[in-house]
């Protein structure tokens, strides 16, 4: 079946440093989606890149697709405390159910 | 607020209990899914509804659980003899999808079950 790997599983960083968490698809995909869930709460949408080599931007955040659809990396810039988290990316190969990765945890260091 | 809600918010019970859980997804929408998600992972997909018809179920979905969409409106989850191994957030997602096309996936804020 289709597995999607996310890496780094955890992530400390120093308030105001970068962020960068990277998914693999072991199957080509339809889209793929990222999502963040806060401690005790609920996977919450954040993108959805459809195209082939697509970049999206959303403040400090980059959010690339690769060119053969298996691969995606979610980038912040200058991390700030709200950023704390696990941000999942969730691939999907069609308008079925999403196969989520195993999340990276984003810990921030004031 | 995502506008889909799940009931209960938490559900603790005995070994060998039933248990059912509802969800309430956002009214447009067409699509409802269910995951599964333990502690330190991603939700695990469970099956989903287009409208009432179920399409999709995953191995996960043991022959104690089922799901029911009868009005193509909410939905129920019910898990029968419940075991230790069923303890997890069930989350309870919304979408909207035409010509095969989805949009995003809204999720419900979960029900936190504990089997003791």
């Amino acid at each position: 079946g289709q597995q999607v790997m996310q890496i780094p599983q955890y992530q400390h960083v120093q308030e105001g440093e970068d962020f960068t968490t990277y998914c693999n698809s072991s199957t080509t995909l339809s889209n793929i989606q990222w999502y963040k869930q806060r401690p005790g709460g609920h996977p919450v949408f954040l993108i959805q890149l459809v195209k082939s080599g697509e970049v999206k931007k959303q403040k400090r955040l980059t959010f690339q697709f690769g060119e053969a659809k298996k691969n995606s990396s979610l980038h912040i810039t200058a991390t700030q405390t709200t950023d704390v988290g696990t941000y999942f990316c969730a691939g999907a190969r069609g308008a079925d159910g999403l196969t989520f990765g195993k999340g990276t945890h984003l810990i921030i260091q004031p | 607020d995502t506008g889909v809600s799940q009931n209960p918010r938490h559900k603790i019970t005995k070994r060998g209990q039933n248990v059912t859980f509802r969800c309430d997804p956002i009214s447009e929408h067409n699509r409802l899914y269910w995951y599964r998600q333990t502690l330190g992972q991603g939700p695990e997909f469970l099956t989903y509804f287009q409208n009432e018809a179920q399409l999709e179920k995953s191995r996960l979905l043991s022959d104690r659980f089922s799901a029911e969409r009868p009005k193509g409106s909410f939905s129920t989850l019910e898990i029968q003899r419940t075991e230790q191994g069923d303890s997890a957030m069930y989350l309870c997602a919304s979408s909207f999808v035409m010509a095969g096309v989805q949009e995003t996936q809204y999720f419900g804020p979960g029900t936190r079950l504990l089997v003791l």
